[in-house]
């Protein structure tokens, strides 16, 4: 079984349309996150929900929305899609908000934005 | 504030030597320390983690790391590389109190025959 997965696995797409990326985990954790891996493979988080409510909102465009109809699901949606968002997204939950626990991730989302 | 530094970005060894990926962590508050790998195309598994108790911490495929406070290091270590270690290793640091993790920009393993 997986534990956290995100879908699609790929994406390609044109410059201003809007996509979204689902993600979900069945490991009943209350936190999720998306994290995004630029073209360097570094690691930036996104957004973080817990129990369906946003908790970190860090620099991101408001043409990201992520959107939590449940513990188990996140989901991000994003608008007027540009070239720089290119990039392999990440999704990734955890049990509490504490930092001694570790995230697990999802299989990531590779958007490619033409 | 925190952050993470890995101190290379590339090591190159060969099958059966030892492996030594080096971090060091700034951290105003007691920290987590992680170590996740990512296999090319592959999400990140966690091979490793201190939260305060034994500083000598082991992992999974035979990783082992050693907190040192005094250094702010926390390096990764194995004592034989196999082919399958190659991929890109990722140091991350997180508030105890609080989830956020902090990636270090990654160290690339490449393992020859």
């Amino acid at each position: 079984d997986t534990a956290v997965s995100q879908t699609p696995k790929y994406l390609v797409t044109q410059m201003g349309n809007d996509k979204s990326i689902k993600c979900e985990q069945n490991l009943g954790h209350d936190t999720m996150y998306w994290y995004k891996q630029d073209s360097k493979k570094f690691l930036k988080i996104m957004f973080s929900y817990n129990n369906k409510e946003l908790i970190i909102n860090e620099t991101v465009p408001n043409r990201f929305s992520p959107k939590s109809p449940d513990k188990a699901h996140l989901n991000l949606h994003i608008n007027s899609l540009e070239l720089g968002d290119s990039a392999v997204y990440f999704c990734a939950s955890r049990l509490g908000q504490g930092g001694y626990n570790e995230q697990f991730f999802g299989p990531g989302t590779r958007l490619t934005v033409l | 504030a925190q952050s993470v530094t890995q101190l290379d970005s590339h090591v190159s060894v060969s099958e059966g030597t030892p492996v030594l990926l080096r971090c060091n962590y700034s951290s105003s508050y007691s920290p987590s320390l992680f170590w996740y790998v990512q296999h090319p195309n592959k999400g990140l598994q966690l091979l490793l983690k201190y939260t305060s108790a034994a500083t000598l911490v082991k992992g999974i495929n035979g990783f082992e790391a050693e907190f040192k406070k005094s250094e702010t290091s926390f390096h990764l270590t194995k004592p034989s590389a196999h082919m399958s270690d190659a991929a890109e290793y990722f140091c991350v640091v997180s508030r105890r109190s609080q989830g956020n993790l902090i990636f270090g920009k990654g160290t690339k393993l490449s393992v020859k025959p």
